[in-house]
């Protein structure tokens, strides 16, 4: 069981190009999350999804948007990249969002 | 906003010896307060977790305890070992079933 996969594991982008963030999960979860991870800082939550078909702004969502077409696959897109969405991207899972979190292994992006 | 806070930054303790981090959190309505453990260039991962209807937990070496009056949750961790050298967070849930992350309490153990 693969659990809960991103990609891609790092990526460089220019300033003003987009770019989708992948991640996957095979758990059957219903709910899942985007968070970013800045240096020294605590993770901050940008979209989530509780069910497939529906998505909801987390504390910082400004320059994101996310889709939940199924129940595995929850992209994130960065529709016009600026250099402080420079992070590392955490990918999330739950049964339900009563349920543990588990965390898929990151994206780190850098804008240039 | 929620306004969650963790203490210490920074925790050096001796292999061993006991460790205890702090965290402070403003919704009242938080009723779900976990513990995750990051390892350096890691993902989080659960490592403890509460609900408010119970005051203590323990898993072997390590414990939560919760004091939801005055709005506090501890993580202890006993007979500290090397691999619990890592980044801890605190990230109580609010109301609205989103986890409000501290900034980490990184624990470094001495040999």
């Amino acid at each position: 069981t693969a659990g809960i996969t991103q990609a891609p594991t790092s990526q460089i982008l220019a300033a003003g190009r987009s770019m989708t963030l992948r991640c996957t999960q095979d758990m059957r979860h219903n709910a899942m999350y985007w968070y970013r991870q800045d240096l020294g800082l605590g993770l901050r939550l940008i979209h989530y999804s509780n069910t497939a078909g529906t998505t909801g702004k987390g504390e910082v969502p400004d320059g994101y948007s996310v889709s939940r077409a199924n129940t595995d696959d929850f992209p994130l897109t960065l529709a016009s990249a600026v250099p402080s969405q420079t992070s590392v991207y955490f990918c999330a899972s739950s049964l339900t969002e009563d349920n543990e979190q588990f965390f898929g292994p990151g994206t780190r992006l850098t804008v240039l | 906003g929620e306004n969650v806070e963790q203490h210490p930054s920074t925790l050096s303790v001796q292999e061993g010896d006991s460790a205890v981090i702090k965290c402070t959190y403003s919704d009242s309505a938080s009723n779900y307060f976990p513990w995750y453990k990051q390892e350096l260039g890691k993902r989080p991962q659960l490592i403890i977790d509460i609900r408010s209807n119970v005051g203590e937990k323990k898993d072997q070496r390590i414990a939560v305890t919760l004091n939801k009056t005055a709005k506090h949750f501890s993580l202890h961790i006993t007979e500290t070992q090397p691999e619990d050298s890592a980044v801890y967070f605190c990230a109580p849930r609010n109301s609205n079933y989103q986890l409000i992350w501290g900034a980490g309490t990184k624990l470094i153990i001495k040999p």
